[in-house]
């Protein structure tokens, strides 16, 4: 079975300083990893997923299959990151049952002026 | 950003009462899913369907139901066999394996 942990419910920090939001998993084989992020009053989207290997409104993650990891990052935090952030892995197939998203339990991340 | 639709925005509910969430999309999407969302928990999985007329069970399927007569349309009754349904609950579609799931705005439900 596959299980996503986000170790943190609520990261606070200044703006402009370092954001690293933590993500691990457990899957027996190769998942594809995503973030997605929820805005206040807002629907939840996606913000990046690891096959794309690309940087989203300055966030970036790597997925680490060494430590199972997925950790989101950005160097330079602005009060609009201000969010709930949630990792979600899915299986590495898609064969009926094995498209479906694991969440984890998500972080609040506040970004103070 | 339209495609997903979700209705009624907030719902509420009688102890002893059934009531269904509607949930509607224009992208010819083949998978659909709701999740329920409660503060702390996270996302987690209730039914979800990858064609018409075929629905599987997620983590947390007891005291619900759905039915996919539709491509475009999942709705989810939930029962009253269901003990703590106030939540925020969530629907999404996929097209396939390639592309991320596109989610809905949300229906939060109440018990009064």
């Amino acid at each position: 079975a596959q299980r996503v942990t986000q170790p943190e419910k609520l990261l606070s920090v200044f703006k402009g300083a370092p954001v690293e939001l933590k993500c691990n998993y457990s899957y027996s084989g190769s998942p594809e990893l995503f973030w997605y992020v929820q805005y206040s009053r807002q629907r939840l989207q996606l913000l990046l997923r690891h096959i794309s290997r690309e940087s989203i409104k300055g966030f970036t993650a790597d997925l680490n299959k060494g430590e199972t990891s997925f950790h989101l990052k950005k160097p330079f935090a602005q009060e609009e990151d201000s969010a709930m952030y949630y990792c979600a892995l899915r299986a590495e197939t898609f064969t009926g049952a094995n498209s479906k998203l694991t969440f984890g339990k998500g972080i609040t991340l506040s970004v103070r002026p | 950003d339209g495609g997903i639709t979700q209705s009624p925005k907030y719902l509420f509910r009688k102890e002893g009462q059934n009531v269904t969430l509607s949930c509607e999309q224009n992208l010819n999407h083949d998978a659909m899913y709701w999740y329920r969302q409660d503060p702390g928990q996270g996302l987690r999985l209730i039914y979800y369907s990858q064609i018409v007329n075929d629905f599987q069970k997620g983590d947390i399927a007891e005291g619900y139901s759905v039915s996919r007569e539709k491509k475009e349309s999942f709705p989810l009754t939930v029962t009253s066999a269901q003990k703590n349904p106030t939540a925020f609950y969530l629907c999404a579609s996929l097209q396939n394996s390639n592309q991320p799931q596109h989610f809905g705005d949300g229906t939060r439900l109440s018990i009064l």
